[in-house]
């Protein structure tokens, strides 16, 4: 079965800095996509950055850029020079191909808070 | 392009009575999915349709129904309300498998 695991509930970071919120997945799938997701207090989800699992390189959008450890099974999201509205709930989601559905499977997600 | 719209945007039922959540997309995407997401908590998928008259269950299908006549509508029906599905409900859209979903605004139900 697939899963998703993000294992910070809540995070702080000071303004101007770069954090990184962890994500680790189980599949056994060959092919699948990573994606993370902003939510913030205002409830939307926004789309921020996407990985396939055959891409080489790592993901950039960006001040966003994630860091994609195949052999680890980790999908990290690394923010960098932190802003105020950077504060938000960040998910980690994980597409398979089983069925070629594009149904995601989502972690329980990281609150950010950006500190001034 | 209004992307995904989601009516209503709040809603309180009672115990028991039904309703039906509203999804409009105008992006001509075949994919189409609800979720629900309760507080704290990560989302989970409850019904998609990858094309107009195709839909499947998800993660969580159990006192909902969905359709899909038409490419641009999805929307999900509730029957005999129940307390524990008081949660925030989204529809998104996608226009390929593999390719980002955009989500709509999301709809606030809570079920006293």
């Amino acid at each position: 079965a697939q899963k998703i695991t993000q294992t910070q509930p809540g995070m702080f970071v000071q303004e101007k800095e770069a954090v990184t919120l962890d994500c680790t997945y189980d599949t056994s799938d060959q092919s699948y996509g990573l994606f993370w997701y902003k939510q913030p207090s205002s409830g939307e989800m926004i789309f921020l950055i996407y990985q396939g699992s055959y891409d080489e390189q790592n993901a950039t959008e960006g001040r966003y850029s994630l860091n994609f450890q195949k052999a680890r099974k980790s999908a990290n999201l690394v923010i960098s020079a932190s802003q105020l509205g950077d504060s938000a709930m960040y998910f980690c989601a994980m597409r398979g191909v089983s069925g070629n559905t594009g149904k995601l499977i989502f972690g329980q997600g990281t609150t950010l808070q950006v500190k001034p | 392009n209004a992307g995904v719209t989601q009516t209503p945007k709040f809603r309180i039922l009672k115990i028991g009575q039904s309703m039906t959540l509203q999804c409009t997309q105008d992006m001509n995407h075949n994919y189409m999915y609800w979720y629900r997401q309760d507080p704290g908590m990560g989302l989970k998928l409850i019904y998609y349709s990858v094309g107009a008259g195709i839909t499947d269950k998800g993660e969580v299908p159990n006192g909902y129904n969905v359709s899909r006549s038409t490419t641009e509508d999805f929307p999900l029906r509730l029957e005999l309300a129940a307390p524990s599905q008081t949660s925030v409900y989204f529809c998104a859209s996608a226009s390929h498998v593999g390719y980002e979903q955009y989500f709509g605004p999301g709809t606030r139900l809570t079920v006293t």
